[in-house]
């Protein structure tokens, strides 16, 4: 069954330094999203893709956050300047259209020191 | 805020028993539901959805249902097995089904005794 993969699955970082985190939604799907969860708290949505730009994005995901599809397969979400409070698993889900189901890859887990 | 309620953390269940998971939601323009199933150190792994104008969808096992009057939606796992043992999650939408943002409530922790 295709799956959306995440690298990688644990990303330790100095504070203020930038972070790219990486994915690869399921090949036919078209809308993709990355979520967060601290540890502790809920899953919690950061922003929404589709068409090659931001369709929708959380209060979460200010100037410090961009996401990029730089070719046909990857899906990346950048952190410019690291936070402490950035610390979290990082989900990437992607769906195909209409009342179909978001897919979350297995997360990367971003400690920031 | 706490669009998204799951108000038992945790749930233990006979195995082949029945296992309920409930949810609660607030916001009226909700309309799919969505439960998620996550193991330790994996991402959330879809189970069932439904949209808000049917009241019921079974898949196998796991039968999610909806009343949109209380704004409640439970799923039921029948029989329940160990392997069912995990973090369920409920998820709503309210933009039009997958493509928008999913609201996720806090969890229950299943487990089922053998």
């Amino acid at each position: 069954e295709p799956e959306v993969t995440q690298t990688p699955s644990h990303q330790v970082t100095q504070m203020g330094q930038e972070v790219i985190l990486r994915c690869v939604p399921i090949s036919n799907h078209l809308y993709f999203y990355w979520y967060r969860q601290i540890l502790g708290q809920k899953v919690e949505f950061l922003v929404s893709f589709y068409n090659n730009e931001i369709s929708e994005k959380s209060e979460i995901f200010d100037d410090q956050f961009s996401v990029e599809r730089p070719d046909g397969s990857n899906f990346t979400l950048k952190i410019r300047s690291t936070k402490l409070e950035d610390s979290a698993m990082y989900f990437c889900a992607s769906s195909d259209s209409g009342y179909q189901p978001q897919h979350f890859g297995d997360g990367t887990r971003l400690s920031i020191l | 805020d706490q669009q998204v309620k799951q108000n038992s953390p945790s749930l233990s269940v006979q195995e082949g028993r029945i296992s309920i998971l409930n949810c609660d939601y607030t916001n009226s323009m909700f309309d799919y539901f969505l439960w998620y199933k996550k193991y330790p150190a994996e991402g959330p792994t879809f189970l069932i959805s439904i949209s808000s104008i049917k009241d019921k969808n079974e898949d196998g096992r796991f039968t999610v249902f909806l009343n949109k009057s209380a704004k409640h939606l439970s799923l039921h796992i029948v029989p329940s097995q160990p392997g069912d043992s995990a973090v369920y999650f409920c998820a709503a939408s309210g933009s039009g089904g997958s493509q928008g943002n999913l609201i996720f409530g806090k969890g229950t922790k299943l487990s089922v005794k053998p």
